[in-house]
């Protein structure tokens, strides 16, 4: 069984440009967060989706950024028009879909795509 | 305001020397998690606990519900146990979305 995916790893993008990253739960997962770790600073929510619904987004910031997990293939994250402080390591994890809502499920990451923006 | 701390922020230690790194909050929880992250690598979850004591290997996790406190503790410490503890807590049923303290960095010496 895979763990969660995330493709690229490493991504560079000149200011402008627009940013996709992409992550594949485990199998079985159906809820994706995505967290955002700043050079130096410590991981950040930013958004929880469930397969064709955006359930908290909180954390986005308002502009340029917009996520979403389609009822096939990866939940994206997409940052468009890149600005050098959007430079920093973007974690998704994914968990099962949990039974009564009264328990907690482990979240499970990938390794992260590192986005430096030039 | 949901606060997360961790102390110490650094820890050097000789190998073999137990280690207890520290984790406060402020507002009740649902769940509180300890992760683990490679210098430049991906985050592995260690544990996840509501109530009470979990223990995998060396390493062991508490939290005192009453006192908003959870300890991680890792016994007989290896160098290839040096990392970033990070402490996270959830604070909803049906949202899980993790709220990090700043992490510690642990660092054992042969």
């Amino acid at each position: 069984n895979a763990g969660v995916m995330q493709n690229p790893r490493h991504l560079v993008r000149r200011r402008g440009q627009e940013a996709r990253l992409r992550c594949s739960p485990m199998k079985g997962h159906s809820h994706v967060y995505w967290y955002r770790q700043l050079p130096e600073e410590g991981l950040k929510f930013m958004v929880y989706l469930q397969k064709e619904n955006i359930i908290d987004e909180s954390g986005m910031p308002k502009e340029r950024f917009s996520a979403e997990f389609p009822k096939e293939g990866p939940s994206i994250l997409r940052i468009q028009q890149v600005v050098r402080g959007d430079s920093a390591a973007y974690f998704c994890a994914s968990s099962p879909i949990w039974g009564s809502g009264t328990t907690q499920e482990t979240q499970y990451f990938g390794p992260g795509t590192r986005l430096l923006v030039l | 305001k949901n606060e997360v701390e961790q102390s110490p922020q650094n820890l050097t230690a000789q190998e073999g020397e137990f280690i207890t790194i520290n984790c406060s909050y402020s507002v009740g929880i649902s769940a509180l998690h300890w992760l683990q992250q490679h210098p430049g690598g991906g985050i592995v979850s260690l544990f996840m606990l509501s109530s009470g004591k979990k223990k995998h290997g060396r390493l062991i996790a508490t939290i005192n519900i009453q006192e908003k406190h959870s300890s991680l503790h890792i016994t007989a410490s290896h160098p290839r146990d040096s990392a970033v503890y990070i402490c996270a807590v959830g604070y909803n049923f049906g949202n899980e979305k993790l709220t990090f303290g700043t992490g510690t960095r642990l660092t054992i010496i042969p």
